[in-house]
């Protein structure tokens, strides 16, 4: 069922800019990407979504392609709290198929 | 604004008893999702209810597990005759539409001795 791919794991240095990839290349026009992000067992937070449109929160930004195969979540100034599991998940608007495929996400570590 | 909420947070049972998971949503939210997380695996949608409703039952094993959301109070998942391999984190979610956001709450850790 999975529909997207990211690296199994990525390190990024505190302060800096953390870019996690997400490729969703049989994406369909009515498909959404989320970003989730699973803190040590914690329940999966929320971070952010978008369709086509580059998007921004307090949070991250997520930069979607113009062919809307791959997006990227930007954390802009990573923090050691930051450490987690993305996930990258795409999603479709309809009735009664609104539960979300989380995949094995990407394991970022912040380094201080 | 309180959160989605889960209770127990950990729950101990032996082989053969049941277990009873609470799920209360978001205020103002009357979709609920239940996952489950194997030890080292990614979560695992389950069900998708409404109020009195289930709506998607696609991802319950077939036998010893269901789920309900009464009218009135939280969505509860049950699991009878709980076996050692029932032993994982159950997240539950809701959203105010269904095809809105899903938030999540901290999850109810069962281990079955």
């Amino acid at each position: 069922d999975a529909k997207t791919t990211q690296p199994t794991s990525m390190d990024c240095a505190e302060g800096r800019a953390a870019n996690l990839p997400c490729n969703h290349s049989t994406i369909s026009g009515n498909e959404y990407v989320y970003w989730y992000r699973q803190i040590h067992s914690q329940g999966p937070q929320y971070i952010i979504h978008g369709l086509k449109n580059n998007e921004t929160n307090e949070m991250a930004s997520l930069i979607i392609t113009e062919d809307r195969k791959s997006s990227t979540l930007i954390l802009p100034h990573a923090t050691l709290r930051d450490t987690a599991v993305y996930y990258c998940i795409v999603r479709a608007y309809q009735t009664g198929a609104n539960n979300l495929f989380f995949g094995t996400g990407t394991r970022l570590t912040v380094i201080p | 604004n309180a959160g989605v909420m889960q209770n127990p947070r950990h729950l101990v049972r032996r082989r053969g008893q049941e277990a009873r998971l609470r799920c209360s949503p978001m205020k103002g939210h009357s979709h609920v999702y239940w996952y489950r997380q194997l030890p080292e695996e990614g979560l695992k949608f389950m069900v998708y209810l409404q109020k009195e409703n289930i709506i998607d039952e696609s991802g319950m094993p077939k036998e010893r597990f269901s789920a309900e959301f009464p009218k009135e109070g939280p969505s509860i998942l049950r699991i009878q005759q709980v076996v050692r391999g029932d032993s994982a984190a159950y997240f539950c979610a809701s959203s105010g539409e269904g095809f809105e956001t899903q938030y999540f709450g901290p999850g109810t850790r069962l281990l079955v001795l």
